[in-house]
């Protein structure tokens, strides 16, 4: 199993800052990957971030907008860069540590990081 | 693209009534998965399914996988107040026939009970 700390847990900001959100597993983990969630709404994956390279980002995000790193096993960070308030939403921080067959094994989850952008 | 559609998206039921939440996917799945999030807090795996047909037990939940691997339901028996959340199903991200472990999840249903 593993635990995953996120932090900040909530924040307000303001239109056209940037803002770094960090995730710390507690044991070394194989993937890590971010999400977005609306409220009330579905997950939707932003990237994979990948340990030592760059993160691989999903259709419709961009490095400039969201950079990731990974320098670690153990950790990575999310940056939310020049916020409007359609960034407002809940971004979570999520790792799986099966070593096995890729796409299987349980994903374990961050508290989660609720932005609210003004 | 591939796409995990669920329904319903809300469900009403009273304390004691079932309770059943339906994914269907687009494409054939190597996998499914379940989770539960709890109102305010983060997704919680509750199961996979592997084979065609499968059908898994946790108390009160029944978990089915398809056997063309392409939809699963999750039913809950005489639900209770801490049924309540919402219920995601999730499958591997198909892209050039490798997931590279990734989930995409489907909209979710969003259970409320009334005691």
């Amino acid at each position: 199993s593993a635990v995953i700390s996120q932090k900040p847990s909530r924040d307000i900001c303001q239109r056209g800052t940037s803002l770094t959100i960090q995730c710390q597993v507690d044991s070394q983990v194989t993937m890590m990957f971010w999400y977005r969630q609306q409220p009330g709404q579905s997950l939707t994956l932003i990237a994979t971030a990948n340990q030592g390279s760059e993160a691989t980002y999903e259709s419709g995000f961009v490095i400039d907008k969201f950079p990731i790193s990974r320098p670690n096993l153990t950790f990575s960070t999310l940056t939310v860069s020049n916020m409007s308030p359609e960034d407002s939403s809940i971004y979570l921080c999520s790792a799986r540590t099966s070593g096995g067959v890729p796409g299987t094994g349980e994903l374990f989850f961050g508290e989660g990081s609720r932005l609210t952008v003004l | 693209g591939q796409q995990v559609m669920q329904i319903p998206q809300y469900q009403h039921v009273q304390e004691g009534e079932d309770f059943t939440t339906y994914c269907n996917s687009s494409t054939t799945l190597s996998n499914i998965q379940w989770y539960k999030q709890r109102p305010g807090g983060h997704p919680v795996f509750l199961i996979q399914l592997v084979k065609s047909g499968e059908v898994k037990k946790q108390k009160r939940l029944t978990f089915q996988f398809g056997e063309a691997k392409k939809n699963s339901s999750l039913h809950i028996t005489a639900t209770q107040t801490t049924d309540v959340g919402t219920y995601f199903c999730a499958g591997p991200v198909n892209a050039g026939g490798t997931s590279y472990g990734k989930l995409t999840f489907g909209q979710g249903t969003i259970l409320t009970v009334h005691p």
